[in-house]
C-alpha cells in the first residue's frame, strides 16, 4: 500500500499564481484532512471531508478550496498565491474521524515570493 | 473548547537517558489523546494514543504515555533515548463526539551521543 501520496513535494510560486496540491489515499478512508504546518506552530486545519461530495471548512480555510469528488482524491486549491501561504501542507487521512489514527502525507513544501 | 500546551519547544538528553515530553489538555468532555512523532522532510507517524481505556498507553519503538485526568496531562516518556529518537513530537487532542483533532506546537528532541 502506498498510504497518502503528495504532489508536488516542492513548489515555488509567484504572488498572485494559482496551484493546485494533489492528494490521494489507498485505504478506502472517508475521512481527509488539510493541514498546514508552519513552525513553532503547531498544524492548523485548512479543510476536511468526511466523504465524497462533502467538505467543511477547518481552523484557516481563507484563500484555499477543496473539492472531494472520489474517496481516494482530496486536490487542495490555492488561488491568488500570496506569501503568507509559503507553508508546508500535509494531507491526512483517517477511517473513524478524529478518534481514528490519521496517516499522513509526506507534505508538499510550498513558497510563495 | 479544546487546547493542547506542549511544554517545552526543545528537549535535549544524552543517549541512554530518559526521555520526559510533557503534554496538558483542555477538554469539556473525555478526550482522546495522541502522540504523533515527525522525523525530518517527512509527515507525522502515530506513537501512541489514547481512547479511554487503561490509562497507561503503550506505543512504538518504546514510547508510553500515562493520562492523568486530575492532572489533565498525557506525558511522553521512554526509558533511554536513542540516536534515532531525535525528531519532532506531536501531542494532539479530539473530543469523543467531535470532529477535529487539534495540535499541540510540538517538542524537538535531540539526543546527544
Amino acid at each position: 500500500n502506498a498510504g497518502v501520496t503528495q504532489t508536488p513535494k516542492f513548489r515555488i510560486l509567484k504572488i498572485g499564481q494559482s496551484m493546485t496540491l494533489q492528494c490521494t489515499q489507498d485505504m478506502n478512508h472517508n475521512y481527509m484532512y488539510w493541514y498546514r504546518q508552519d513552525p513553532g506552530m503547531g498544524l492548523k486545519l485548512i479543510y476536511y471531508s468526511v466523504g465524497a461530495g462533502i467538505t467543511d471548512k477547518g481552523e484557516v480555510p481563507n484563500g484555499y478550496n477543496v473539492s472531494r469528488s472520489t474517496t481516494e482524491d482530496f486536490p487542495l486549491r490555492l488561488e491568488l498565491a500570496a506569501p503568507s501561504q509559503t507553508s508546508v501542507y500535509f494531507c491526512a487521512s483517517g477511517g473513524a474521524g478524529d478518534t481514528d489514527t490519521q496517516y499522513f502525507g509526506p507534505g508538499t513544501r510550498l513558497t510563495v515570493l | 473548547a479544546q487546547s493542547v500546551t506542549q511544554l517545552g519547544s526543545h528537549v535535549s538528553v544524552s543517549e541512554g537517558a530518559l526521555v520526559l515530553l510533557r503534554c496538558n489538555y483542555s477538554s469539556s468532555v473525555p478526550p482522546y489523546l495522541f502522540w504523533y512523532v515527525q522525523y525530518p522532510n517527512q509527515g507525522l507517524q502515530l506513537l501512541l494514543k489514547y481512547t479511554s481505556a487503561a490509562t497507561l498507553v503503550k506505543g512504538i519503538n518504546g514510547f508510553e504515555a500515562e493520562f492523568k485526568k486530575s492532572e489533565t496531562s498525557f506525558h511522553l516518556t521512554k526509558p533511554s533515548a536513542h540516536m534515532s529518537d531525535a525528531a519532532e513530537y506531536f501531542c494532539a487532542v479530539t473530543d469523543t463526539g467531535g470532529f477535529k483533532t487539534i495540535f499541540g506546537a510540538g517538542t524537538r528532541l535531540f539526543v546527544k551521543a
